[in-house]
């Protein structure tokens, strides 16, 4: 079965302090790995797509990478606003029409603080 | 605001009764894409659909159903509410059939008591 797990938990960090979330993942197949940012009570925001080891993106103060078991997101210099959940989610590939990697497979996420 | 909108907001009923959830896609996405939001689950991927078809299933329950209109909005049913099934509901859609980058709602949240 899927799996995709995100470390740590928690996070809190001085505004300033740079640091890195983790999502391993063990899938066949990866189609893509994806990265959204969750604010409390509110909708996934959609960050990042990464296709294949090796691809880095970056926005703003954060940065994506990706390796053939794991992904990481680097926050630069955080600020305050930078506080929330950040969620992987990995597509895997399907077969058949109601193929059941036609679907996102979501990490528990990483609940970031950012202390001024 | 991602374009997606979802009513209502909030929902509060009781054991056994049955709910409609309503999701409303951005302008032009054919997808819409379901999910479910618990503390203890996290976010589970219940049902795709594609331009009025159902195109991929995850871990929906039986009691729960869905579909998209001609319209391309689409509704969630949830019957025989447990106490279980209070969760944020989320709608997301894309513009493909295949995953793409999918815009979330700002999702139901429903209490069941």
């Amino acid at each position: 079965e899927d799996q995709v797990t995100q470390s740590p938990e928690a996070l809190r960090l001085q505004e300033g302090e740079s640091s890195s979330l983790n999502c391993s993942y063990t899938v066949s197949g990866l189609r893509g790995l994806f990265w959204y940012r969750q604010d409390p009570g509110k909708g996934p925001e959609f960050l990042f797509t990464l296709y294949s080891a090796g691809e880095e993106k970056e926005k703003e103060r954060l940065k994506a990478t990706l390796t053939k078991k794991e992904s990481f997101l680097h926050i630069t210099a955080p600020k305050p606003e930078d506080s929330a959940t950040y969620l992987c989610a990995v597509h895997q590939r399907g077969m058949g029409i109601k193929a059941a990697g036609n679907k996102l497979t979501f990490g528990g996420g990483t609940r970031v603080l950012v202390k001024p | 605001d991602s374009g997606v909108t979802q009513t209502p907001k909030h929902l509060i009923t009781a054991t056994g009764q049955r709910v409609t959830l309503r999701c409303s896609p951005r302008s032009g996405d054919l997808s819409v894409y379901w999910y479910q939001q618990s503390l203890d689950q996290g976010l589970q991927f219940l049902i795709q659909y594609y331009n009025g078809e159902e195109r991929a299933k995850g871990n929906i329950l039986e009691r729960f159903s869905a579909q998209q209109f001609p319209d391309l909005h689409s509704e969630l049913n949830l019957s025989s509410l447990e106490l279980g099934d209070s969760a944020l509901y989320f709608c997301a859609s894309s513009v493909e059939l295949a995953v793409s980058e999918q815009f979330f709602g700002p999702g139901t949240r429903l209490t069941v008591l």
